[in-house]
């Protein structure tokens, strides 16, 4: 079975200063990871995944995750935080094999301060 | 290219009532899933279509049921609606096939009422 945990419901960074959202996922196979953005009134979309090649990954806007077998983690990063950031962050795990059933995280809610 | 698109953006229905939810995909893709989000949770998994067939359904009654086309547009029908079904209600649609890594792109959600 697959499942998500995201760490910290809650997360108020200054602008300026790094950010650091949690994810820990349980899967029965090699998953894939993604991190989506939610800002408010908007649709869901995509910053980066992970998808069994570099450990690293890049995405948009700054972000970087990093896939950890060993701890079962995929925390998302961004060196330097802007207002624009400030929005409703997913972490998501899926099995390619059951047809990329996505299971999303509770989410962690960023906030940037001025 | 429009992207995924959904209709209606908002809805009011009564308890009892039935209601349809439309989804077109992204062009080029031929699978597609919705997901249920209750308001400060994330995204819970209804069911995916693909080659105009149910392949996979997450844990919602048989109240919920779809559809997909031969263009590859979908529909969400729920029926004998609860308040609890009050939600945002997302498309994703995505290239078919299983074994391959597959992001999915989400549309902007219908907003569903239920008084």
């Amino acid at each position: 079975a697959q499942s998500v945990t995201q760490l910290d419901s809650h997360v108020s960074v200054s602008e300026g200063t790094p950010v650091l959202l949690r994810c820990n996922y349980s899967s029965s196979y090699s998953p894939s990871l993604f991190w989506y953005v939610q800002h408010p009134n908007k649709g869901l979309q995509l910053l980066l995944k992970y998808t069994s090649a570099a450990t690293l990954v890049k995405g948009i806007n700054g972000f970087e995750a990093e896939f950890k077998k060993s701890e079962t983690s995929f925390h998302l990063t961004k060196p330097s935080a802007h207002m624009s950031d400030a929005a409703e962050y997913f972490c998501v795990v899926s099995d390619p094999r059951t047809g990329n059933q996505f299971y999303f995280g509770t989410g962690t809610s960023l906030t940037v301060i001025p | 290219d429009a992207g995924v698109t959904q209709s209606p953006t908002h809805l009011i229905k009564t308890r009892g009532q039935q209601v349809t939810l439309r989804c077109s995909p992204k062009s080029g893709h031929d699978t597609v899933s919705w997901y249920q989000q209750a308001l400060g949770q994330g995204p819970q998994f209804i069911f995916q279509y693909y080659e105009e067939e149910e392949r996979q359904r997450g844990n919602f009654p048989d109240r919920f049921s779809g559809h997909q086309f031969p263009n590859y547009s979908s529909e969400l029908n729920v029926n004998a609606l609860l308040l609890g079904d009050s939600a945002l209600y997302l498309c994703a649609s995505s290239p078919g096939g299983q074994g391959v890594y597959y992001e999915q792109y989400f549309g902007p959600g219908t907003r569903l009422t239920v008084t």
